[in-house]
């Protein structure tokens, strides 16, 4: 069974500055998707940024970008610029690519940025 | 377009009450899911159905069912409710030749007392 394993629960950096989010994953799984979500107070997943395995490069959104490293199972999301609106809590998902649309998601990280 | 649509967005019941949650998308997605959301995890799956007809347990099953009549629409029923399934309700779709783009609704908050 995959497991997603986010260590941390609570960050807070002041606007503007980068932050970076930490994601670990365990899978026997060769070729699979990861994603990051952000949900907001309102309650909403909204889909950050998504990256196949399969892959070689790193996925950017805009601000949003990760560091995925696929022998160590780490996929690390990096804001940069960050803005009060990205005050949220961010999850780290894993998914097979064959199959049925099955996430195994990580705790979550509490982001807050400070004005 | 509507998405996916959860009703309602709140509910409290009391301790062996039943209920359904309903989830209904207008985007004739093949894949619909059930997750619960309690604090200080992430969401875990409860069912799944990868078209009308067919359905599966994830990783939460126990206390639901689900059934699947339609493409539109994948209701999640709760028996005899517990306070162990006190939490926030998503239902997912997405279609069958791209499972990786999810269309999430926006949640039920359920309350067993």
């Amino acid at each position: 069974a995959q497991t997603v394993t986010q260590s941390q629960p609570e960050m807070s950096v002041q606007e503007a500055e980068t932050v970076t989010l930490s994601c670990t994953y365990d899978t026997s799984e060769n070729n699979y998707y990861l994603f990051w979500y952000k949900q907001p107070p309102s309650r909403q997943m909204i889909l950050v940024i998504r990256q196949e395995a399969y892959k070689q490069q790193n996925a950017t959104e805009n601000r949003f970008s990760v560091n995925f490293q696929k022998a160590a199972k780490s996929f690390s999301l990096k804001i940069s610029d960050s803005q009060l609106g990205d005050t949220a809590m961010y999850f780290c998902a894993f998914m097979k690519i064959q199959g049925a649309q099955k996430l195994v998601f990580g705790q979550g990280t509490r982001l807050t940025i400070n004005p | 377009n509507a998405g996916v649509t959860q009703t309602p967005k709140f509910q409290v019941l009391k301790t062996g009450q039943s209920m359904t949650l309903l989830c209904a998308q207008d985007m004739n997605h093949e894949y619909m899911s059930w997750y619960r959301q309690d604090p200080g995890m992430g969401l875990r799956l409860i069912h799944y159905s990868v078209g009308a007809g067919i359905t599966d347990q994830g990783e939460v099953p126990n206390g639901y069912n689900v059934s699947r009549s339609t493409t539109e629409d994948f209701p999640l029923r709760l028996l005899s409710a517990a306070p162990s399934q006190t939490s926030v309700y998503f239902c997912a779709s997405s279609p069958w030749d791209a499972n990786e783009k999810l269309f999430f609704g926006s949640g039920t908050q359920l309350s067993v007392l």
